[in-house]
């Protein structure tokens, strides 16, 4: 059963214009969130991360929103590049254990 | 700034055969995790190690093993491969120690193939 979803298996979006990428979450143990993202023949990046006793956090271009009673986080990316081009994974954690769990990842394109 | 480095990055293997992986962490980062990420999938937790001791275990089969050196330099190794072992295996790496909130750093991966 998958913990993590991203419904979203791919996202064209304009250069310039605002990504969002979408993410649910089922466990409500879950406390701890992070973006990923990853090139083609390369390991995941950190991108941004969230506790859940904030409800928003921003670096730069990035956004993270977490809605807890929906079970609900998105990133934002404004304005979207064209090395914004990737795979995006939305991970989360619970009770500071150590494994991160995965969600299937959603594919961003950024259109010139 | 030095990454999680991940050796050999392809590796090709009959079925039945084993394999070793190796990863060596961040400078002073003192935890390693594995992940295996197959054809579609996301990646998934296999074990962790903090402090050269196991901290955590997800689906890792038992036809494999997995340890943390004195230097923080972690191997993974797998016997009786099977097919549906061919998959991307990550290594990451954090500072900080175990059951803490700290990012991961994932290395580039070894794709082995189980042929």
């Amino acid at each position: 059963d998958q913990q993590v979803k991203q419904n979203s298996p791919s996202l064209s979006v304009q250069e310039g214009r605002i990504s969002i990428l979408n993410c649910d979450y089922t466990n409500s143990m879950f406390d701890y969130f992070l973006w990923y993202k990853k090139y083609p023949a390369e390991g995941p990046t950190f991108l941004i991360s969230i506790s859940s006793i904030k409800d928003k956090n921003e670096d730069g271009r990035f956004t993270v929103f977490l809605n807890k009673s929906a079970k609900h986080l998105s990133l934002h990316i404004v304005p979207s590049q064209p090395g914004d081009s990737a795979v995006y994974f939305c991970a989360a954690s619970a009770n500071r254990d150590d494994k991160i769990i995965f969600g299937k990842g959603t594919r961003l394109h950024i259109l010139p | 700034a030095a990454g999680v480095i991940q050796s050999p990055r392809h590796l090709i293997k009959e079925k039945r055969e084993t394999a070793t992986l190796k990863c060596y962490p961040i400078p002073r980062h003192d935890t390693v995790y594995w992940y295996q990420q197959g054809p579609g999938q996301d990646p998934q937790f296999l074990i962790s190690f903090y402090e050269k001791m196991q901290s955590d275990k997800g689906s890792i089969p038992d036809r494999f093993s997995a340890q943390q050196f004195s230097d923080y330099h972690s191997e993974l190794n797998m016997s009786s491969l099977e097919l549906g072992d061919s998959a991307l295996y990550f290594c990451a790496s954090s500072a900080g120690g175990s059951g803490r909130y700290y990012e991961q750093y994932f290395g580039p991966g070894t794709r082995l193939t189980v042929t």
